[in-house]
């Protein structure tokens, strides 16, 4: 399994990113997709995950609205559009593979090697 | 939201065990996933379902999980065990990921 992220960068507050994460070495579209992000010297925060056939999604409360989690199966890549990004959105984003078709299993079982979103002005 | 509390850190001596807890209102019925993450890598899943080892996990590590709390133990401590630790749960009242604070196990 390999996850690997890119479209990190710096920004400014207001400002969008169009995070993508390439996904190989599994079926791809057997499998949920998450992203978790960390900001710096802080814990794991859960983003959004989005169900192997790409029906279902679901967010965080701190994101919902202003982040959309898409995938596109024939490409074997997903994504995470970021808009109106503020300041404490500012963290290493993880793409991560779930266990699971569903979009309702958390436990993850592969993570690519994480990608810095800066916001500021 | 649901929320999962961890202990900031946890110290153990070389070759003891370091129990690793993780409240959360009735955590028991729900299942438990825990992460190891080593210093600017990415997290590694030692433990899912409260107990289950993935391929490659050391027998040393174990969970369990009843009531309002989960646990993870590492037994026969070692050097290499120093890392960050984070449980996890599926909040289907919000559909929500959680994960727990964190723990930081520091190896004396």
């Amino acid at each position: 399994v390999q996850l690997l992220e890119s479209g990190g960068g710096s920004v400014q507050p207001g400002g969008s990113l169009r995070l993508s994460c390439a996904a190989s070495g599994f079926t791809f579209k057997n499998y949920a997709m998450n992203w978790v992000r960390q900001a710096p010297g802080k814990g794991l925060e859960w983003v959004s995950i989005i169900s192997g056939s790409g029906r279902d999604a679901h967010y965080a409360d701190s994101v919902q609205g202003r982040f959309t989690i898409s995938r596109d199966n024939s490409k074997n890549i997903f994504y995470l559009q970021m808009n109106s990004l503020r300041a404490e959105d500012t963290a290493v984003y993880y793409c991560a593979k779930g266990q699971d078709i569903a979009a309702t299993i958390a436990v993850i079982d592969n993570w690519g090697q994480g990608t810095l979103v800066t916001v500021s002005s | 939201s649901y929320v999962l509390t961890q202990p900031p850190s946890v110290s153990v001596a070389p070759k003891e065990t370091a129990t690793i807890p993780c409240g959360g209102n009735n955590i028991g019925r729900k299942s438990v996933h825990w992460y190891q993450q080593k210093p600017g890598q990415a997290p590694v899943l030692v433990i899912d379902y409260d107990s289950d080892r993935p391929s490659g996990i050391p027998e040393r590590f174990s969970g369990s999980n009843s009531g309002n709390m989960a646990t993870l133990t590492i037994s026969r401590v070692e050097a290499g065990d120093e890392a960050d630790y984070y449980c996890q749960v599926w909040d289907s009242d919000s559909n929500h990921g959680v994960f727990g604070t964190g723990t930081k196990v520091t190896v004396l």
